[in-house]
């Protein structure tokens, strides 16, 4: 079975911290996710990455940077937190960016 | 044309009905189709692949029409843990990543 973990479920944090979300897949996938997701707008894609230290914006990539220094983990970085950058942070793996995606379960992060 | 509608929902059905949803996809040349199943407050998971020749799993049945760009989930006997909300996703041409839609509430009431 695919395992996609991540490193916190729940996370506070205060505006400006810079904040650290990881992701670890062990099923030795090329492809690394990260989305947020918000009542209305569904899932958003955040960055992606195809291959240890490359990477891709995805659809809001303003106020995030990612990091991938090995194959199995994919770090999203909120550099000065928001509290519009409050959401639940789901990262992702998969073999092939068109292939099904399989989830960690997800960080709620609220910034107050 | 968004990339991925589905309709909100949500949808109330009773226990033993059986729900159909539908989606629509703007690019044609879209190769993966699959619908996801999420939970309240949970991430979403895989619930099954959407072929070109349609497939079914148990209760569950996926159709594609290439021809209208729709994909169908349709649920038969519906028992109060199918409650959820129902993601259609499809897949970009390319290497690029898979496009999720917002998503169809179900609510299955004993």
């Amino acid at each position: 079975d695919v395992k996609v973990t991540q490193s916190s479920r729940y996370l506070v944090k205060r505006t400006g911290e810079k904040v650290f979300l990881e992701c670890v897949q062990d099923m030795d996938h090329e492809n690394m996710f990260w989305y947020r997701q918000d009542p209305g707008l569904g899932l958003r894609l955040i960055y992606f990455s195809y291959d240890v230290k490359m990477k891709e914006k995805g659809d809001i990539p303003e106020g995030y940077s990612v990091s991938r220094e090995k194959k199995e983990r994919f770090s999203l970085i909120l550099e000065s937190a928001s509290t519009n950058q409050t959401s639940m942070y789901l990262c992702a793996s998969s073999w092939m960016a068109g292939d099904e995606q399989y989830f960690g379960p997800g960080t709620r992060l609220t910034v107050t | 044309r968004k990339e991925v509608e589905q309709d909100p929902g949500p949808f109330n059905v009773p226990e033993g009905a059986t729900v159909a949803f539908n989606c629509t996809y703007s690019n044609s040349a879209s190769q993966s189709f699959f619908w996801y199943r999420q939970d309240c407050r949970k991430e979403p998971k895989l619930l099954m692949s959407v072929y070109s020749s349609g497939n079914e799993d148990g209760r569950f049945t996926a159709q594609l029409n290439r021809a209208s760009q729709y994909i169908s989930l349709l649920i038969r006997d519906s028992k109060l843990s199918d409650s959820a909300t129902y993601l259609c996703v499809v897949s970009r041409a390319g290497n690029t990543p898979l496009v999720f839609g917002k998503g169809t509430r179900l609510s299955v009431i004993a």
